[in-house]
């Protein structure tokens, strides 16, 4: 069974550009997680998508958006790029969502550099 | 304001030995726990889980114990193997939060020859 993937692998920007980051969960696989991670601060929620909703947000702004396909394919899209938006982005895919606990599935991340 | 803490950003362990990986939490909502392990350039993956409503869950070499009146818990690895060398990432499920997981900011462990 494939794993999740996350394309592309890296990625440079520079400021004020915008990205789009693909994400292809574990076949199956209904729910879609989406995390940034920063040294020193651990991994920060962005999104999750269960069946093309959006069904939780972390506290990010409105620069980050994302959308889930119906083959559950999710991609997330970052405008206006900043220099601190430079960071490793995770995406997660999970059976289902919510109070009945499914472990979440990692790929390896998407190294965005913004110059 | 980080409701899931890990307070040592790393810990050096003899192979061999136990290693002890502590996590600390403020939020008496979180239900579920967890701990993750990941790798340079890999993604995390699921390692250990405990239940609110358990003290303790093993498998393997690893252990996790949780302590809800500290709001403690920490992950135990015996023995200690030079595989385990990757960072550790403490969850929790949040109930009040659309049972979405929070993350610790890691700790870094390397188990020594």
């Amino acid at each position: 069974k494939a794993g999740v993937t996350q394309t592309p692998r890296y990625l440079i920007k520079t400021r004020g550009q915008q990205v789009t980051l693909s994400c292809s969960p574990i076949s199956g696989h209904r729910s879609v997680s989406w995390y940034q991670q920063t040294p020193g601060q651990g991994l920060q929620f962005l999104f999750e998508y269960f069946s093309e909703t959006q069904r939780n947000k972390g506290n990010f702004p409105g620069r980050f958006s994302g959308r889930q396909f119906s083959n559950s394919r999710s991609e997330m899209n970052v405008s206006t790029l900043e220099l601190g938006d430079s960071a490793l982005y995770l995406c997660a895919s999970s059976l289902t969502s919510g109070d009945s606990y499914n472990e979440q599935f990692f790929g390896p991340g998407t190294r965005l550099t913004v110059l | 304001d980080q409701q899931v803490k890990q307070n040592s950003p790393s810990l050096s362990v003899q192979e061999g030995r136990i290693s002890i990986l502590n996590c600390d939490y403020t939020n008496s909502m979180f239900d579920y726990f967890l701990w993750y392990k990941k790798y340079p350039a890999e993604g995390p993956t699921f390692l250990i889980s405990i239940s609110s409503i358990k003290d303790k869950n093993e498998d393997g070499r690893f252990t996790v114990f949780l302590n809800k009146s500290a709001k403690h818990l920490s992950l135990h690895i015996v023995p200690s193997q030079p595989g385990d060398s990757a960072v550790y990432f403490c969850a929790a499920r949040a109930r009040d939060s659309n049972y979405q997981l929070i993350w610790g900011a890691g700790t870094k462990l390397i188990i020594k020859p």
